[in-house]
């Protein structure tokens, strides 16, 4: 079935960078659009961005425009979220999610299905 | 951008019927996708494109949504339905939540 396991989360100062790993099983990975939605703790769900399956087309929320970066290693089954400059309040639980079409556009009306377990992410000083 | 509101939280006795709300200006002209979590775990679909259940999700659940108010309606609550649901939409290339409604099977 369908796995997704995020991995690279931890504690780090702000300002610091930090890459987030989602490796995908179960499904031909490289024929889905990707997306990441974090948490804060104790509320509720923000998206983060959507990568295309072949990772032409890329869409953030406003609030990660410019600081995050998502990408994806086909031939690793592998999803990232490249985060930089990370403030007190990127602080939260990171989810990989898939998209359901195979070779869907990218944006389009679709919902997440299934989601991974997620990794916490502290930012700290 | 594109507002969804959702009641912080409501409270159903076992066996009824909830009924949980999220609305946004004339949302019933785009597809609304719900999702469901409980303490400590991901969110899981249980409704997309309005009212479609995806498989394994109970009959109970089943979804609306018309004019300004998406409809997440749970017939026959039990406590295992206790989580928090969330609705989502897409607006200008961006996906959107709403705020969360947690339930509570009295």
């Amino acid at each position: 079935q369908v796995q997704l396991v995020e991995s690279g989360g931890g504690v780090v100062q702000p300002g610091r960078s930090l890459r987030l790993s989602c490796v995908a099983s179960g499904f031909t990975f490289s024929s889905y659009a990707m997306h990441w939605v974090r948490q804060a703790p104790g509320k509720g769900l923000e998206w983060v961005a959507v990568i295309s399956y072949d990772g032409r087309k890329k869409y953030y929320a406003d609030s990660v425009k410019g600081q995050f970066t998502i990408s994806r290693d086909n031939s690793k089954n592998t999803l990232y979220l490249q985060m930089n400059s990370l403030r007190l309040e990127d602080t939260a639980v990171y989810y990989c999610a898939k998209d359901p079409y195979r070779r869907g556009v990218v944006p389009a009306n679709n919902w997440l299905d299934p989601w991974g377990q997620g990794t916490l992410v502290t930012v700290s000083a | 951008s594109f507002e969804l509101t959702q009641p912080l939280s409501l409270s159903v006795a076992l066996g009824q019927t909830a009924t949980i709300t999220c609305g946004g200006n004339n949302i019933g002209d785009i597809n609304v996708h719900w999702y469901q979590q409980k303490p400590g775990q991901a969110p899981i679909l249980v409704i997309y494109r309005d009212t479609n259940r995806p498989s394994g999700i109970p009959e109970r659940f089943s979804g609306s949504n018309s004019g300004n108010t998406a409809t997440l309606t749970i017939s026959r609550a039990q406590a295992g339905d206790e989580a928090d649901y969330y609705c989502q939409v897409w607006d200008s290339s961006t996906a959107k939540f709403g705020g969360g409604t947690t339930l509570t099977v009295l």
